[in-house]
């Protein structure tokens, strides 16, 4: 079973739709949690951490289960410019000691006119 | 404001030949820095990290070594490049003792034919 499992689409939606990603994650020590964000041929970058009560920045909804060791990311009202590959990322360990970021392998979102 | 800089940013080597990557970080002091590698088609893969300099570790066995020779900068290098060593090789820092959010460099495309 792979660390981080994402599916991996791709996704198509039209403008203005809602769209939702699921992420799982096999180690229930993993302690932190992210979404990051890659255009095609560029690096990846954050878009959010995923906190344990949920959060939200602006359009979008990050929400973490850790019973059923589950993330999902959830985009509104869906724009052109959010057509990208979406990056589950997860960190075991935490406090003074080094942790490793284990990355799926992404979902690819195309948000069409 | 904290800057990742990596170079070149595409390479294309013959088969045999040295690569040396170099990635420098400017506006912060004593991050953490890592070395990625995205082979098409698949997920990021942590090739090497380090907490300070000359302090290197390597989570996979493989062809390619990494030094950092300064704080703020992280070299990748091989003595003799595989075809399997192409990808997409992404430098990126983090700050603090748990290491918590990473940034990521713009990447260097490698071609190894």
């Amino acid at each position: 079973r792979k660390e981080v499992e994402q599916d991996p689409g791709p996704f198509n939606v039209p403008e203005g739709a809602t769209v939702a990603f699921n992420c799982t994650y096999s180690n229930s020590a993993s302690q932190s949690f992210f979404w990051y964000r890659q255009d095609c041929r560029k690096e990846p970058k954050l878009l959010m951490s995923v906190y344990s009560s949920g959060n939200e920045d602006g359009r979008f909804t990050a929400q973490l289960n850790r019973a059923s060791q589950y993330i999902s990311l959830l985009i509104r009202d869906s724009k052109l410019s959010d057509s990208a590959t979406y990056l589950c990322v997860v960190k075991m360990g935490g406090g003074t000691s080094y942790g490793k970021l284990t990355f799926g392998q992404g979902t690819i979102l195309t948000v069409h006119p | 404001s904290q800057t990742i800089h990596q170079w070149p940013a595409t390479l294309v080597q013959p088969v045999g030949s040295p690569l040396s990557l170099e990635c420098t970080v400017e506006g912060t002091s004593n991050p953490n820095l890592y070395w990625y590698r995205q082979a098409a088609g698949r997920g990021l893969q942590l090739l090497f990290y380090s907490v300070g300099i000359g302090q290197i570790s390597s989570e996979v066995p493989q062809n390619l070594s990494a030094s950092r020779p300064q704080d703020r900068q992280f070299i990748l290098s091989s003595k003799k490049l595989l075809l399997s060593d192409s990808g997409f090789y992404l430098c990126a820092w983090s700050v603090g003792l748990a290491g918590e959010t990473q940034y990521f460099g713009p990447g260097t495309r490698l071609l190894v034919l």
